[in-house]
């Protein structure tokens, strides 16, 4: 079983769709999560860390589940140039090393 | 945060040739990491290469392929040897800080003809 599994999508929504993806980690002791934002031929970037209590910056949102091990991105008002990759990131059982989900393509549509 | 400078930002190399990647990071840090992502997939974990001692490699990847030097807390290589075809992909560096999440650079880009 792969450490973090993550729908490839892709997602095409039209501006102003709400979209949500999900990520279901394998490690119960995982700690710490992260969402990432890759752009086309660029370098991953960080989006949102993810708490435990679930946390909110502008139209992101983004969620924990540790009894269904599994972690969530909401993106409202879905804008233009929000077509990008999302990956998740899990760490690993020591905490030394990070997983990445395969990521999910997004493409918002005029 | 950290500014992690990778170079060469991109090269087209001929197949039995090597090439080294450099990373230079604006801050010292324990552990710095190699991904690679191959061409529409995820970043997969090369390596973890450790100031001082010999680098940590992950399944599917050995130290005669992918070796990687560690000389300071603010600079890593990585080699890919005698490359292949199969061997085109982005090569990306990446630092962990304490506390916080993960920094990329800007990634080499590896075409093997």
């Amino acid at each position: 079983r792969k450490e973090v599994e993550q729908d490839p999508g892709p997602f095409n929504v039209p501006e102003g769709a709400t979209v949500a993806f999900n990520c279901t980690y394998s490690n119960s002791a995982s700690q710490s999560f992260f969402w990432y934002r890759q752009d086309c031929r660029k370098e991953p970037k960080l989006l949102m860390s993810v708490y435990s209590s679930g946390n909110e910056d502008g139209r992101f949102t983004a969620q924990l589940n540790r009894a269904s091990q599994y972690i969530s991105l909401l993106i409202r008002d879905s804008k233009l140039s929000d077509s990008a990759t999302y990956l998740c990131v899990v760490n690993s059982r020591t905490g030394n090393q990070f997983y990445f989900g395969t990521g999910t393509s997004l493409t918002v549509i005029p | 945060s950290a500014v992690i400078s990778q170079k060469p930002s991109r090269d087209i190399c001929q197949r039995g040739t090597s090439l080294t990647i450099q990373c230079q990071v604006d801050s010292q840090v324990t552990m710095m990491f190699w991904y690679r992502q191959q061409p529409g997939q995820s970043l997969t974990l090369i390596a973890t290469a450790n100031q001082g001692s010999e680098a940590t490699y992950e399944s599917g990847f050995v130290i005669d392929k992918f070796p990687i030097s560690r000389p300071n807390l603010t600079f890593s290589t990585l080699t890919v040897s005698n490359m292949s075809p199969e061997d085109s992909s982005i090569y990306l560096c990446s630092v962990g800080l304490a506390g916080t999440h993960f920094f990329f650079g800007e990634g080499s880009w590896l075409t093997v003809v």
